[in-house]
């Protein structure tokens, strides 16, 4: 069975540094990865869909990477500002699964201090 | 913008009471998804709608029912609440997986926090 691992749970950092989130997958046959970020007691906003096809996505400050061969990916916060504190997570669905079957991780929780 | 927009954000209820959540999305998507979140667990889909009248289990779906009726609405239904099921209620939509440009790109409503008490 499919399970997403966030590694760590939780991190903090000063402004201004780059960072890097991960996210581990234990089974390659994915059609997509998605990364989310979801703000305290809000829903989940969408930043970066990864198709199995592609390597890396990138918007604004973000870049995500994909190796599925290994079952990983990453995503790349540059310049890291206070307003990018927020729960990070990321959801893949699987090769020849439902549309309705994305698998989440539980999320790294990001504190960026001033 | 695609906008996920759910009826309640808190409500409380009683064991036993009849809970309807309602999530209605503004662009026309094919998929509506429904699931719960809570500490520990991360996120677990409830129930999946493809098309009108169409739905399909996710991994949690004892006690719960849903309703589509209408293609922009998907109605979340507590039969009789348990506290148990107090958590936070996430809608979600879709396009139809393909090759269109954001398809596949799942889209949130603010969540809804039930308390069952």
């Amino acid at each position: 069975k499919q399970e997403v691992t966030q590694i760590p749970a939780a991190l903090s950092v000063p402004e201004g540094e780059n960072l890097v989130l991960n996210c581990s997958f234990t089974d390659s046959a994915i059609y997509n990865l998605q990364w989310f970020r979801q703000d305290p007691g809000k829903g989940l906003t969408s930043l970066l869909l990864i198709q199995s096809s592609q390597r890396e996505q990138t918007s604004g400050r973000l870049n995500a990477s994909l190796d599925k061969s290994s079952g990983r990916s990453t995503l790349y916060i540059a310049a890291s500002q206070p307003g990018d504190s927020a729960t990070y997570l990321c959801a893949v669905r699987e090769d020849g699964g439902s549309q309705g079957n994305l698998i989440f991780g539980k999320g790294t929780k990001l504190s960026v201090k001033p | 913008d695609v906008k996920v927009t759910q009826s309640s954000r808190y409500l409380v209820k009683r064991t036993g009471e009849k809970v309807f959540l309602e999530c209605v999305q503004d662009m026309d998507h094919e998929n509506m998804f429904w699931y719960r979140q809570d500490p520990g667990l991360g996120l677990r889909l409830i129930y999946f709608s493809y098309d009108v009248k169409m739905k399909e289990k996710g991994d949690i779906p004892e006690g719960y029912s849903v309703s589509r009726e209408k293609k922009e609405r998907f109605s979340l239904i507590l039969e009789s609440a348990s506290t148990n099921q107090t958590s936070m209620y996430l809608c979600a939509s879709s396009l139809k997986a393909g090759d269109l440009v954001g398809a596949n790109v799942l889209t949130f409503g603010a969540g809804s926090r039930l308390t069952v008490l």
